[in-house]
């Protein structure tokens, strides 16, 4: 994903609280998805954000401010399953030209 | 509901073949993209049928190619296999691509090796 960036590597203790940060650039912006994958397996959809502001899931959230081009996404006590890979994706484009380009992924360590 | 599937999950083909990957979509979702995964790029998106018409479609020689049946289950074909091919191809399935709906169901992958 060259036009967006995230962390590479993030690490955080069990219990504790993480912020996962994603920046954009991208041409018509049409919506920010994020994504957990675990080793050897397949994404898993986790949020959508499309208008500014917070979106709250349980233990997770998701923020997006448009004009700053910005997301995090903010996982709450945090258990050893929150391991994983947290991508983040951004739909751009419009009509049939519409696509979702992705970042590289955070990998996430969390430590008892 | 059963969820995306991918057959076959492994393949190990040799250069200058060529492979055909399958995927059946969540029932009633109408929408498949086709994604090549590597530790170097991340998740490359390759081309989505809606319909069984391409929507659109990524950076990719024209070696690889898709197609979606009236069923929804889609195929995709990678002709003159190189080394550089050797990736976890994922497949996935969204009822409309467009909106909320455009939440997208991945599959469990074909892992391809070129050798």
């Amino acid at each position: 994903g060259q036009n967006i960036d995230q962390p590479t590597e993030m690490t955080a203790t069990e219990g504790a609280i993480v912020q996962i940060n994603c920046t954009y650039q991208t041409s018509g912006f049409n919506g920010l998805f994020w994504y957990q994958q675990h080793a050897g397996e397949a994404p898993t959809f986790l949020s959508y954000n499309v208008l500014d502001g917070l979106e709250e899931k349980g233990r997770f959230s998701s923020f997006l401010s448009r004009s700053k081009g910005y997301s995090y996404l903010l996982l709450k006590e945090l258990q050893m399953k929150d391991s994983a890979s947290y991508l983040c994706a951004v739909r751009e484009g419009a009509g049939n030209n519409r696509k979702l380009i992705w970042g590289l992924g955070t990998s996430l360590a969390v430590n008892p | 509901k059963a969820g995306v599937t991918q057959t076959p999950r492994y393949l190990i083909k040799t250069r200058g073949q060529q492979v055909t990957l399958s995927c059946s979509p969540i029932s009633g979702h109408r929408s498949v993209s086709w994604y090549q995964q590597t530790p170097g790029q991340g998740l490359q998106f390759l081309f989505e049928y809606f319909s069984e018409t391409q929507r659109n479609k990524g950076n990719f020689p024209g070696r690889f190619s898709g197609r979606q049946f009236s069923n929804s289950r889609s195929e995709m074909n990678v002709s003159t296999l190189e080394l550089g091919d050797s990736a976890l191809y994922l497949c996935a399935s969204s009822p409309a691509p467009r909106g909320r709906n455009y939440e997208q169901y991945f599959g469990p992958g074909t892992r391809l090796t070129v050798t």
